[in-house]
C-alpha cells in the first residue's frame, strides 16, 4: 500500500539555523498538508497545499514558515529562522481531494530539536 | 473556527472491556468524522470515520455513532486488547477545512 515518507526523521538544529523538512506524498494525491505536534500535545495544522499554491494556513504559520513543490513528487517545508518553541514533530498528510471529504494519510514525521 | 473538546482525557480499562470515548465540536457546517490513533512516536492512522449522512459505523471491534443535533460523535472500542493502547484523536472538519484535532484521549488498556 502507497505511503506518505519524510525525511529525515530526526533534525536538530541551532537556534537561528535554517531547516528543510521534505515530505514525498502518495503519488495520485494532489492536496498536501503540514501538520506539527509539540510533544505531548495535539495535532495542530499549519499549511495546505493544492495547485502549486498555499489553500489555507493557520496563524502558527508566519513568516518564518514556506512551503515548496520544487519537483513532481516532493513537497517541503521551510522554517527560516528556527526558535526553540519551533521543536515538535511535524508531520506531512496527503488526499486525494478536498471538498469531497476524502481522507488525509500522513507520513511518519520528522522529530525537530531545536537548541 | 472549529471548537473540539474530547472526553476523557485518559481512559484506563481492563482488557476485554468497552472503550467509548466522546468528541463535540462546534462548527454546524462540519460533515466528516474521522478518528485518529496515535501510538508512541507514531504517525496518526484512521481507524474508523463518519459522514455526517449516517447515524453509525462498526468495523469489528470499532464503531462510531454521530448525532449531529448534537454535535458529538464517539468512538467505540469492544472487547479491548493491550494493543489498542494509544491516544485516540477525533478530528471533525467540512470537507473544506483542515483536520481540527481534538486534545487527544489516553487509552490504556490493562492485561
Amino acid at each position: 500500500e502507497p505511503e506518505v515518507t519524510q525525511t529525515p526523521s530526526h533534525q536538530v538544529t541551532q537556534m537561528g539555523q535554517e531547516v528543510i523538512l521534505r515530505c514525498v506524498p502518495i503519488s495520485n494525491h494532489l492536496y498536501f498538508y503540514w501538520y506539527r505536534q509539540i510533544l505531548g500535545q495535539k495535532v495542530e495544522f499549519l499549511v495546505s497545499f493544492y495547485n502549486n499554491e498555499i489553500s489555507e494556513k493557520s496563524e502558527i504559520f508566519d513568516d518564518q514558515f514556506s512551503v515548496e513543490r520544487p519537483d513532481g513528487s516532493n513537497f517541503t517545508l521551510k522554517i527560516r529562522s528556527t526558535k526553540l518553541e519551533d521543536s515538535a514533530m511535524y508531520f506531512c498528510a496527503s488526499s486525494q481531494k478536498w471538498g469531497n471529504l476524502y481522507e488525509q494519510y500522513f507520513g511518519p514525521g520528522t522529530r525537530l530539536t531545536v537548541t | 473556527g472549529e471548537n473540539v473538546e474530547q472526553h476523557p482525557s485518559t481512559l484506563s480499562v481492563q482488557e476485554g472491556d468497552s472503550a467509548v470515548i466522546k468528541c463535540t465540536y462546534s462548527d454546524s457546517a462540519s460533515n466528516y468524522f474521522p478518528w485518529y490513533k496515535q501510538e508512541l512516536g507514531k504517525r496518526p492512522q484512521l481507524i474508523i470515520d463518519i459522514r455526517s449522512n449516517v447515524g453509525e459505523k462498526k468495523d469489528q471491534r470499532i464503531a462510531v455513532t454521530l448525532n449531529k443535533t448534537a454535535k458529538h460523535f464517539s468512538l467505540h472500542i469492544t472487547e479491548t486488547q493491550p494493543e489498542d493502547s494509544a491516544v485516540y484523536f477525533c478530528a471533525p472538519n467540512s470537507g473544506n477545512t483542515p483536520l481540527v484535532f481534538g486534545k487527544g484521549t489516553r487509552l490504556s488498556v490493562i492485561a
